[in-house]
């Protein structure tokens, strides 16, 4: 799997978008980028996935570039419950059935 | 989205006992599930892959004997920690994918004193 480069933290105002960056400029075209957060003393939680549009959901948009070689996962009205360690992950759908390899993804703090 | 359900949540046991872990896929049939573990301000760690009807793989470094792992069905892992350690205290937690996303359970806090 590609490696990816994430910052290892990240501050937002409660109510602004929190945008948070992913690197993965070795990505093959086969490769989808996923997101999780993982929220103090919880499991992993999905929030999204994508190959190579831009992706939407109810939790967060992705945002890839054009070459594929960064995403952004944007949280639209930040809360205080959405302060977590987020991870950004680069698996091939051939291997959907293997274990994700966890980086150590960013804290994001969200404070009022 | 899919529910991976994990019991029991925390759970303290003296040193030298025997804990079991559940895992349990609720709404959908996996073949394969995963454990992991995660030590205070860590990422988590993948331990073992818990293959259903066959053996369980084992990452580089972890006690086979130690952590037994059995998947008697498409909807159930278990992982036993056996003689356990205060070194084996950690939060552990198991996953398993409804293709192509990976859901967690809960994660299981084990404290042992």
């Amino acid at each position: 799997d590609a490696k990816t480069t994430q910052p290892p933290s990240m501050d937002c105002a409660e109510g602004r978008a929190a945008n948070l960056p992913c690197n993965h400029s070795t990505i093959s075209g086969n490769e989808y980028v996923y997101w999780y957060r993982q929220i103090h003393s919880q499991g992993p939680q999905y929030i999204i996935h994508g190959l190579k549009n831009n992706e939407t959901n109810e939790m967060a948009s992705l945002i890839i570039t054009e070459d594929r070689k960064s995403s952004t996962l944007i949280l639209p009205h930040a809360t205080l419950r959405d302060t977590a360690v987020y991870y950004c992950i680069v698996r091939s759908r051939n291997q959907a059935g293997t274990a994700l390899i966890f980086g150590k993804g960013t804290t994001l703090s969200v404070s009022s | 989205g899919a529910v991976v359900s994990q019991h029991p949540s925390r759970v303290i046991c003296k040193s030298g006992t025997s804990v079991k872990i559940e895992c349990r896929s609720l709404d959908f049939q996996a073949t394969t599930m995963f454990w992991y573990r995660q030590f205070p301000k860590q990422s988590l760690m993948l331990m073992a892959t818990s293959n259903e009807g066959s053996k369980a793989t084992y990452e580089q470094g972890v006690e086979k004997d130690k952590f037994l792992i059995n998947h008697a069905s498409l909807t159930l892992s278990t992982l036993t920690v056996t003689s356990a350690h205060p070194e084996d205290s950690s939060f552990y937690i198991c996953s398993a994918s409804d293709v192509p996303v990976a859901f967690f359970g809960q994660g299981t806090r084990l404290t042992v004193v």
